[in-house]
């Protein structure tokens, strides 16, 4: 089945440098690409939707300039932390779709937990 | 603006027992509805999906979840747990092109 994996799946940085998380779809090219962030107890919220070679679409709320988000290739999106805080330590999850796939077929990858101290 | 409900963060069962993982929604319009299971170190999979057609609709390792439209409910269900049942479950609706995630619940299977 569709696979995607993400790297670094746990990482920890200091206040104020920046922080790059990778997610790639191993077996399937992926045309759209979705951030989530995850805080404890709480929902999956979407940061932002990537389609391959265009920019990032962010959602209300969401810095595009402390969250730079990159889809260069069908296999590739990096999400960069900038300058970060430890208000941004969190659960980060991508998930990426297909050329056909519905907007539900998301194939999810094991997510990146960043701690910012 | 849509959210989804799931009552419940912790859920335990005996091996053999019946699963119940609520869920409900909030919305007037009955959007497209989703449970996903995540095992631990994985991503998030799609475990069954309510489009508008039949109510009552069977995923993979033997779930099901049935819509109510009059309880704005899709809650998940599994005759009979198993060990490899225990994981994260997350309920979703989709309304204008994004998915919208509860809070999840973890279930737990004791032998």
């Amino acid at each position: 089945g569709a696979v995607v994996s993400q790297h670094p799946s746990w990482v920890i940085c200091k206040s104020g440098t920046s922080v790059k998380i990778e997610c790639r779809s191993l077996d399937f090219q992926a045309t759209t690409m979705f951030w989530y962030r995850q805080f404890p107890k709480q929902s999956l919220m979407l940061m932002a939707t990537s389609n391959e070679g265009s920019k990032a679409t962010y959602e209300q709320g969401v810095e595009k300039d402390k969250f730079l988000i990159n889809h260069a290739s069908l296999t590739l999106s990096t999400l960069t932390v900038t300058s970060a805080h430890p208000e941004d330590s969190s659960f980060y999850i991508c998930s990426a779709r297909g050329t056909s796939g519905e907007i539900y077929e998301q194939y999810f990858g094991p997510g990146t937990r960043l701690t910012v101290t | 603006a849509q959210s989804v409900t799931q009552l419940g963060s912790h859920v335990s069962v005996s091996e053999g027992a019946l699963v119940l993982l609520r869920c409900n929604y909030s919305s007037s319009v009955p959007p497209y509805l989703f449970w996903y299971v995540q095992y631990p170190n994985q991503g998030l999979q799609l475990l069954l999906k309510y489009t508008s057609a039949a109510t009552l609709v069977k995923g993979i390792n033997g779930f099901e979840a049935e819509f109510k439209k009059s309880e704005t409910s899709f809650h998940l269900t599994k005759p009979s747990a198993h060990m490899s049942d225990a994981a994260e479950y997350f309920c979703a609706a989709l309304r204008a092109n994004n998915l919208f995630f509860g809070t999840g619940t973890r279930l737990t299977v004791i032998p």
